[in-house]
């Protein structure tokens, strides 16, 4: 059975900082994906991750991804209040049929 | 993005009654669709797939008779909750994809949700 664990599931951190958001999953897989929840929501799609190294940005947020290693990372630079949000990441349960396993979920509170 | 619309965004109903929820791909051709529930302050559950014009594949431990999925149409999904209970009270969220668009590489797009209250 696939799992998949975030680490922190809290995080709650001042604007200006750098933290770092952890998924590890137990079986492998081809692709990865983050994405954001902000209260009451749907999803928004941040980054797909296809490949063993892929590195994706988008302003402060950057994601990496290390298959032998089964973790992938979402990184946040000089956080800002409006990246206060969950991020959840997600993993095929069955390779190319994007049934998702989601992990927890941190929920990411930026401070003034 | 191609965009996903669910109908309606909240219901509430007495205890007993069932709800029809909808989910169209609005700009896109769904082949496939996937309906995941999510209680508060909880990740996302996937519950089933549907595939245009077949039945739907359940996941382990989601009742088949009481989640009732129909996918009649290339740009349609309902899920229908029977006889619903408190305990169905959640956040229900489908996502579409069109296989034929790049094949498992095909992106998959999220609706905005539907909260069912159960009173």
């Amino acid at each position: 059975e696939l799992k998949v664990e975030q680490n922190p599931l809290f995080l709650s951190m001042q604007e200006g900082k750098n933290y770092t958001i952890y998924c590890n999953y137990s079986t492998t897989s081809d692709r990865l994906y983050w994405y954001r929840q902000d209260p009451g929501k749907s999803l928004e799609s941040l980054f797909v991750l296809l490949s063993n190294g892929a590195v994706k940005q988008e302003g402060r947020l950057m994601a990496s991804l290390d298959t032998k290693a089964r973790l992938s990372t979402l990184h946040i630079t000089a956080a800002v209040h409006d990246l206060s949000a969950t991020y959840f990441c997600a993993v095929d349960m069955e390779k190319g049929a994007q049934k998702l396993v989601f992990g927890q979920g941190t929920r990411l509170t930026i401070n003034p | 993005g191609a965009v996903v619309s669910q109908h309606p965004s909240w219901v509430i109903c007495k205890s007993g009654t069932s709800v029809k929820i909808e989910c169209r791909s609005l700009d896109f051709q769904a082949t496939t669709m996937f309906w995941y529930r999510q209680f508060p302050k909880q990740s996302l559950m996937l519950m089933a797939t549907s595939n245009e014009g077949s039945k739907a594949t359940y996941e382990q431990g989601v009742e088949k008779d009481k989640f009732l999925i129909n996918h009649a149409s290339l740009t349609l999904s309902t899920l229908t909750v029977t006889s619903a209970h408190p305990e169905d009270s959640s956040f229900y969220i489908c996502s579409a994809r069109d296989l034929r668009l790049a094949g498992a590489s095909s992106e998959q797009f999220f609706g905005p949700g539907t909260r069912l209250t159960v009173l």
